[in-house]
């Protein structure tokens, strides 16, 4: 089976950097993907990693371990519009298809 | 680029009647997966078309759900008779079968609420 473990909740000041961890176990592994979700909104694609190391893209930047089925979220310079969850997914399988964790609810504050 | 729409954002029924969820993916996208997101519980995988076809639909809950892709196109996700359970925030995903990496565009979602 699956499973992939996120913290529930972070909170984070504006300006400063904060790290969403996330680890999985999973048959098969295509890749890892970091989705952001505003409230009421729909999933909006942030990384995604196939091989070990680390993927930068702006303020954002994720790191893969498939060894020890680890990846993080890297979220520098923070903005008050980076409260939102941030959703880890494994991508399995010929069809490709997104197995998720809980989320990650961050909140950044002043 | 339009992105993925789901019709209704809303929808409120009654244990025991028929709703049916309606996705637009993007227009060129072959992949169409639908997720579900029940209160509290993580997003979990549906099914996935390609084109009109059914690839998999092995996260489908039972046989009251049936998803259809007619024409390759949108696609309709109906629950007949919807139960308390599911109640829920369903998404729809769309995805190029030839990107590198698979990206899924995610709608924003049909909240369904069974009374």
């Amino acid at each position: 089976g699956q499973n992939i473990d996120q913290p529930t909740e972070m909170t984070a000041t504006e300006g400063a950097i904060v790290q969403i961890n996330c680890t999985y176990q999973t048959s098969g592994f295509n890749g890892l993907f970091w989705y952001q979700q505003h409230a009421g909104e729909a999933p909006t694609f942030l990384s995604y990693n196939v091989l070990d190391g680390l993927e930068e893209k702006g303020r954002f930047s994720s790191f893969l371990s498939r060894s020890k089925g680890y990846s993080y979220l890297l979220l520098k310079e923070l903005q008050m519009k980076d409260s939102a969850s941030y959703l880890c997914a494994v991508s399995k399988g010929g069809g490709n298809k997104l197995t998720f964790g809980t989320g990650t609810q961050l909140k950044v504050e002043l | 680029e339009a992105g993925v729409t789901q019709f209704p954002s809303h929808s409120v029924i009654e244990k025991g009647q028929t709703v049916t969820l309606r996705c637009d993916p993007i227009s060129g996208h072959d992949n169409l997966y639908w997720y579900r997101r029940v209160m509290g519980k993580e997003i979990k995988f549906l099914l996935h078309f390609v084109k009109e076809s059914k690839q998999d639909e092995s996260g489908m809950p039972n046989n009251r759900f049936l998803a259809e892709r007619t024409g390759g196109t949108y696609s309709t996700l109906k629950v007949q008779p919807a139960e308390l359970e599911d109640s829920g925030v369903y998404f729809c995903a769309s995805s190029q079968s030839y990107r590198r990496y698979n990206e899924q565009f995610f709608g924003p979602g049909t909240r369904l609420t069974v009374l």
